[in-house]
């Protein structure tokens, strides 16, 4: 069974750096074609995509963030960790960690999509 | 890379059908059969619904099915229930290996 659990603080201060991790189980990133992806969504506005990593430590960034967002993992203590530089009002949302689209089962990663996401964690971003 | 383009609203009477459109580009949904719905539901997650433009997941019910012709891509739901209001976000692979959300599409029974 795969979960996914995102932690970080809910209030950050203008300018301040955003660190979110997201735990999770049921899948490890060492294997061939896992990734774990970061959504966001402001409230009462639509998703939007952040980042993905991959199990070969091969990382995509939304090209709009790209110069304020970075994504590592940690396959031993199986998390993802999402930074992001230069918080703003307009970053106040829900962070949504996700794993990428694919069959634990039978390995194959051949498709491009979130199958389990996380709960989300509204992060606030004031003064 | 600009988000897909989503009606704002579509209703419907239970037991019918509607159709969501989603409008992208040659470098997302017209280049890629990698186009995904999720149902979103206030205060939960999102829930895969369709993958690759036109698989269900198990579990999923098959009154939800999905197409794409050109650039658009198309979520329909058939015999329209109650349980079926929700936000709908419509997500495509990308020519850069990005993703990208739609607008999103807010739909009422």
């Amino acid at each position: 069974q795969i979960t996914l659990k995102e932690s970080g603080p809910t209030l950050v201060k203008p300018t301040q750096t955003l660190t979110l991790t997201c735990t999770f189980s049921g899948f490890s990133l060492s294997t061939s074609g896992v990734g774990v992806g970061w959504i966001r969504q402001p409230p009462g506005k639509a998703l939007e995509w952040l980042a993905l990593i991959y199990w070969d430590d091969d990382k995509r960034y939304s090209p709009s963030l790209k110069s304020r967002v970075t994504i590592t993992k940690d396959t031993s203590k199986n998390q993802v960790v999402l930074t992001m530089t230069n918080m703003d009002p307009v970053d106040t949302a829900t962070y949504y960690c996700a794993h990428r689209l694919g069959d634990i089962l039978t390995g194959y990663y051949g498709s491009f999509g979130f199958d389990y996401w996380g709960q989300g964690t509204l992060v606030t971003v004031s003064s | 890379q600009s988000a897909l383009t989503q009606p704002a609203s579509v209703s419907g009477s239970p037991g019918q059908s509607i159709t969501i459109s989603c409008t992208g580009t040659s470098s997302d949904v017209g280049g890629y059969n990698f186009v995904s719905w999720y149902q979103q539901h206030p205060g939960k997650a999102p829930k895969l619904m369709i993958y690759d433009v036109s698989k269900r997941p198990s579990g999923v019910s098959n009154r939800f099915s999905g197409s794409k012709s050109g650039n658009t891509a198309s979520l329909t739901i058939s015999g329209l229930q109650a349980e079926d209001e929700a936000d709908y976000y419509c997500s495509s692979y990308t020519s850069s290996s990005t993703f990208v959300f739609g607008t999103g599409t807010k739909v009422t029974v």
